[in-house]
């Protein structure tokens, strides 16, 4: 059993409001990611993280934005929401090897609604 | 454009039946992972290949580096495989490139 949270399961929220999507992890892994998913669409890394301090942005522009202040901690922010942000937002981790040696772990997801 | 292809996207099956589930990609990988998202939205790792087959309970999942091909494959399905299954790899690079996606829906 993975020991990757993500909070809140769901989320609607009304447009310009700030909102923060929370991830933890307890496996103490030093790499984490954040994934963007549309229905039926692929996922699409919008932010990683190697480590406390450390944040990146991913492939796909996203105005939100994250921070890694502990370890186990890797939350996202939307400072204004707006409708095109209506998504699934998908949390990952993993050790500090390569995705060639090590296994995925995922968060449950949070799908945001924005009205 | 999306380097990483499943077939089929949809696919309705009989309990019991043999499921198989493809992933081609356009040039050499460092490794692939097999993943299934349940529809919550939860996603699971169910395999992560670089080389030849590998096997957990009624799942196997093979990769024919040469073919730039992979396969999933079901023994006795059954409807709790109900599911989403995804294809990703890696081009060699840190960063994961998934496929949309194949939806499996297993009929009692």
């Amino acid at each position: 059993e993975a020991d990757i949270y993500q909070t809140p399961r769901y989320l609607v929220i009304g447009t310009g409001k700030k909102i923060t999507l929370e991830c933890s992890q307890t496996m103490g892994h030093d790499k984490m990611y954040w994934y963007q998913q549309d229905p039926g669409m692929e996922l699409h890394l919008i932010h990683y993280s190697y480590g406390v301090n450390s944040t990146e942005k991913g492939d796909l522009s996203s105005e939100s934005t994250v921070s890694r202040i502990r370890t186990e901690h890797f939350p996202l922010t939307l400072e204004s929401a707006r409708p095109s942000h209506t998504s699934q937002y998908l949390c990952a981790s993993s050790e500090l090897g390569s995705w060639k040696d090590t296994e995925a772990f995922f968060g449950q997801g949070t799908r945001l609604t924005v009205v | 454009k999306n380097e990483v292809e499943q077939s089929p996207q949809n696919l309705t099956a009989q309990e019991g039946e043999f499921i198989t589930i493809n992933c081609s990609y356009s040039v050499g990988i460092s490794a692939l992972h097999w993943l299934q998202q349940h529809p919550g939205g939860g996603i699971v790792s169910l395999f992560m290949l670089s080389s030849g087959k590998k096997k957990h309970g009624r799942l196997i999942a093979t990769i024919n580096i040469q073919e730039k091909h992979s396969s999933l494959h079901i023994t006795a399905s059954h409807p709790r495989d109900s599911a989403v299954y995804i294809c990703a790899v890696l081009f060699g690079n840190e960063k994961l490139t998934f496929g949309t996606g194949t939806r499996l829906t297993i009929i009692p």
